[in-house]
């Protein structure tokens, strides 16, 4: 089984709906990041939490919520879709308590909205 | 700005062939480094993370370095094969003062391919 876990793995969804992305772990890391990747753009924050307490806007988190539910998990939220949040969406965790461990990558969600 | 670039952008190569991946980075003021590759459709897996202090890790048939004075890392990869074909990645990690995070930066790639 994968230490991190994405669900759903694909979505296509419509302008407007409210969309909510899952990561779950099973690494034990404080630290989880949401990530979104676009062709031509590479990799770009979005969101990202320390600990439950500690979450953070990272460079692109307009349009995006976040909520970390437990240690374990941490849930990305588009209240209302849009077309260009068409992408890849990444959830990753990191080793340790500082910025020096290994970042950890799930398997990706791919969202589409029309 | 931190700015990664790699080189080349894609590359194909017969089985068997020892191949070296760059990235260079504009700004040394890292943390660290990281390399991962990237199946299509797939995550980014983890291969080496080289701390700023580090000149080189090695796993297996792969090694790469860092030259943090010139911007610079390398992944070698020994003894190609066609399962070595992906996307690889590196991404680098700059420094931010007192409890900031810090900026991962990824680079766009390099596409590989080994053919049989």
């Amino acid at each position: 089984d994968a230490d991190v876990t994405q669900t759903p793995r694909n979505r296509i969804t419509k302008t407007g709906k409210r969309i909510m992305l899952e990561c779950s772990q099973t690494k034990g890391h404080d630290r989880m990041y949401w990530y979104r990747q676009d062709p031509g753009l590479g990799l770009r924050l979005i969101y990202y939490s320390f600990d439950v307490k500690d979450i953070n806007k990272g460079e692109i988190s307009d349009g995006y919520s976040v909520s970390r539910q437990a240690q374990a998990k941490f849930s990305l939220s588009l209240e209302s879709a849009i077309p260009n949040q068409t992408a890849l969406y990444f959830c990753a965790t990191r080793t340790g308590q500082d910025d020096t461990g290994e970042l950890f990558f799930g398997e990706g969600s791919r969202l589409t909205v029309l | 700005k931190q700015e990664v670039t790699q080189i080349p952008a894609a590359l194909s190569v017969p089985e068997g062939e020892n191949l070296v991946l760059n990235c260079s980075f504009t700004d040394s003021a890292i943390y660290n480094l990281q390399w991962f590759r990237q199946d299509p459709g797939k995550g980014l897996t983890s291969l080496l993370l080289i701390q700023s202090s580090q000149r080189e890790q090695t796993s297996g048939r792969l090694n790469a370095s860092l030259d943090k004075s010139s911007g610079r890392s390398t992944l070698y990869i020994a003894a190609s094969q066609p399962g070595d074909s992906a996307t690889y990645l590196c991404a680098v990690y700059l420094r931010a003062g007192g409890t900031s995070y810090g900026k991962l930066t990824f680079g766009q790639g390099t596409i590989l391919t080994v053919h049989p």
